[in-house]
């Protein structure tokens, strides 16, 4: 079965610009969440879609923002860049009910200059 | 407030020789609490769930265990491939569901 797969992987933007990331699921989960990691802060989570409809919520400003789409791919944008959303944003996906086992993609490395 | 605490920070082993790592979590109801290793660079590796007091599983050379305050990761005779960070996470009843909540990591580096 193929994993957890993320585009783009490497990505430089400039403040105040905005991004769109991309996760694709395992094959037959209908969870996507993402997380943003840095080396202060460690893994946080930044959202969760189930069936198209956002679950759950982590502490981050409006700025970021998500979706999923019918086949349970996920994207996520972030508006208006500043300096301090340089980090890896990781994708996992998981079956969403009963099993809560999470698989993690390779990640999407943000810089923003 | 939910909170996980890693320790130690960094471990230095030579190969062949067994040790432990510890996650100690504070959460107000456990769903499950899970462990993966990272690598640099990639996307963290899912190795196990547990999810009561008492719990553990084993795979390869990795041993995991659950109390009601602290998981345990048992490390034995490693090789220089186990070289990686660790991470402990739990999920809790409130927050709704697939929040998980990361420990800072244990960064372990095991020399031939």
């Amino acid at each position: 079965k193929a994993g957890v797969t993320q585009t783009p992987r490497y990505l430089i933007k400039t403040r105040g610009q905005q991004v769109t990331l991309s996760c694709s699921p395992i094959s037959g989960h209908r969870s996507v969440s993402w997380y943003q990691q840095t080396p202060g802060q460690g893994l946080q989570f930044l959202f969760e879609y189930f069936s198209e409809t956002q679950r759950n919520k982590g502490n981050f400003p409006g700025r970021f923002s998500g979706r999923q789409f019918s086949n349970s791919r996920s994207e996520m944008n972030v508006s208006t860049l500043e300096l301090g959303d340089s980090a890896l944003y990781l994708c996992a996906s998981s079956l969403g009910i009963e099993h809560y086992e999470q698989y993690f993609g390779p990640g999407t490395r943000l810089t923003v200059t | 407030e939910d909170q996980v605490t890693q320790s130690p920070e960094a471990l230095r082993l030579q190969e062949g020789e067994s040790s432990s790592l510890n996650c100690s979590y504070t959460v107000s109801g456990l769903r499950g609490l899970f462990w993966y290793r990272q690598d640099p660079g990639k996307g963290p590796e899912f190795l196990f769930t547990l999810y009561s007091a008492g719990e553990e599983k084993e795979k390869e050379r990795l041993k995991a265990t659950l109390t009601k305050k602290e998981s345990f990761l048992h490390i034995t005779a490693p090789k220089p491939e186990d070289s990686a960070t660790y991470l402990c996470a739990v999920q809790p009843f409130s927050g709704g569901y697939n929040k998980l909540i990361f420990g800072a990591g244990t960064r372990l580096a095991v020399h031939p």
